[in-house]
Formats: C-alpha cells, sequence, structure tokens
C-alpha cells in the first residue's frame, strides 16, 4: 500500500469554524489531490497540487484552500466550515502527472453540525 | 464536461459466477482510464490502469477493456468470491492544461457476491 497517511480520520465541528485536514504521504510523490465523496455526487475533485507551493483549482473548490510547503505534506482548509461541507475528503498521490496511477489515503470523515 | 456513467448502481451475483460491470464516458479525449474498488468505510484501492492506447489490461481474474472511440470501458471478474463484495469506481484521465492531468469518476456499481 502506498504510505499515505490523513489526520484526522473522523471530526465533528460547529457551523463557522476553521478545520485543517492534513496528508501525509512517505512515497515522495510530486502530485497530490483533495477529493470529497457525497452519496449521488461520486468523488470530486478540490485542490490539487503538482509541486511543493504548486496548486491549482478543482471541481468543487469554493470555500475551500490549500497548501504545500514540503513534499510530503498537503494540507486542505475549511475556513469557516458550513452543512454542505460534511463529507468524506480523501487524499490522493501519483508519481507522474498523466500516465501513473492515483493511489489514496483512508479518508477523513468531516461531520459540520 | 466529461461525465462518467456506471451501470448498474448495484449487482448482486451468486458466488462463482463470471461478470461484468459497465462504464461508459462522454468525452472520448482521455488520457487513460483507472479502475478501483473501495470497500466501505475505506478507501480506493487501484486495480487497474488502461492507457488510451490500450485495449485491455489483465491482473489476475481482474480484465478491463477500453474502447475510446466509444467511449466504453468493462471490467471483467472471473469466478467472483465473496471477497470481491465492495464498490467498483472507474475514473477517465483528462489533460486540463498547465501539464496536469484531472480525474472524472463515476459513481460506482456496488457488488455483492452472495455464498
Amino acid at each position: 500500500d502506498a504510505g499515505i497517511t490523513q489526520s484526522p480520520r473522523h471530526k465533528v465541528t460547529e457551523t463557522g469554524t476553521p478545520v485543517t485536514l492534513r496528508c501525509h504521504q512517505t512515497e515522495n510523490h510530486r502530485y497530490m489531490y483533495w477529493y470529497r465523496q457525497d452519496p449521488g455526487h461520486g468523488l470530486r475533485l478540490i485542490h490539487y497540487s503538482y509541486g511543493v507551493k504548486d496548486t491549482d483549482k478543482g471541481e468543487v473548490s469554493d470555500g475551500y484552500s490549500v497548501s504545500r510547503s514540503k513534499t510530503e505534506d498537503f494540507l486542505l482548509t475549511l475556513e469557516s466550515a458550513t452543512s454542505s461541507q460534511t463529507s468524506v475528503y480523501f487524499c490522493a498521490i501519483s508519481l507522474l502527472a498523466g500516465s501513473d496511477e492515483q493511489y489514496f489515503g483512508p479518508g477523513t470523515r468531516l461531520t459540520v453540525t | 464536461k466529461q461525465e462518467v456513467t456506471q451501470i448498474p448502481a448495484a449487482l448482486s451475483v451468486p458466488e462463482g459466477e463470471n461478470l461484468v460491470l459497465n462504464c461508459s464516458f462522454t468525452d472520448s479525449a482521455i488520457y487513460n482510464l483507472q479502475w478501483f474498488r473501495q470497500d466501505p468505510g475505506k478507501g480506493l484501492t487501484s486495480l487497474l490502469l488502461i492507457q488510451s492506447s490500450q485495449r485491455e489490461q489483465t491482473s489476475g481474474r481482474l480484465n478491463a477493456s477500453l474502447d475510446k472511440s466509444s467511449g466504453r470501458s468493462t471490467l471483467y471478474i472471473a469466478a467472483s468470491q465473496p471477497g470481491d463484495s465492495a464498490t467498483y469506481l472507474c475514473a477517465v484521465r483528462r489533460y486540463s492544461g498547465a501539464g496536469s492531468y484531472q480525474l472524472t469518476f463515476g459513481k460506482g456499481t456496488k457488488l455483492s457476491v452472495i455464498p
């Protein structure tokens, strides 16, 4: 299994509070991704990174920001959590941009009350 | 906008049966296609990756085919086992500009293999 960890694994927070999710990899892969998975929508890309300090938006980036100060860590921040951001969040990595497989972390279940 | 559809949404088969899962996509300009397995409450496990220039890939009892021109892929599972019970997802990768590629996922087929 790819060395990807996510923390926390579960979190309950209140509307309006800031939340940061962490993805940590030990594979030294260049590309990292954040997805959310919701019933009826499948997995959707939030943000991705193609290198340290290099990030870009995905399909559903509104309300989220990311940072990558080290190759191994990719942080996802909800500046002011809303109930619509209740979801399961997955981090993924890939060595190459296009031809390589993506490997997924175990997920973080976030509930915003 | 790329759309990926997986039919059926759920499938129940007796153990030992061979089965086919279907995936269709609307834009044939894909770079590759990846099949995943997801167990309840778990992350995704990559099963097979097919490049756009390939027709099929095999791994053990799994065989995935790709017909890019018609926008279809199938995942064939031979001699199904109860341990194959999971949700199977397909995802297509397209070039999104600036050297980046993005995956678009289907909603999955939930497979139950009955002992």
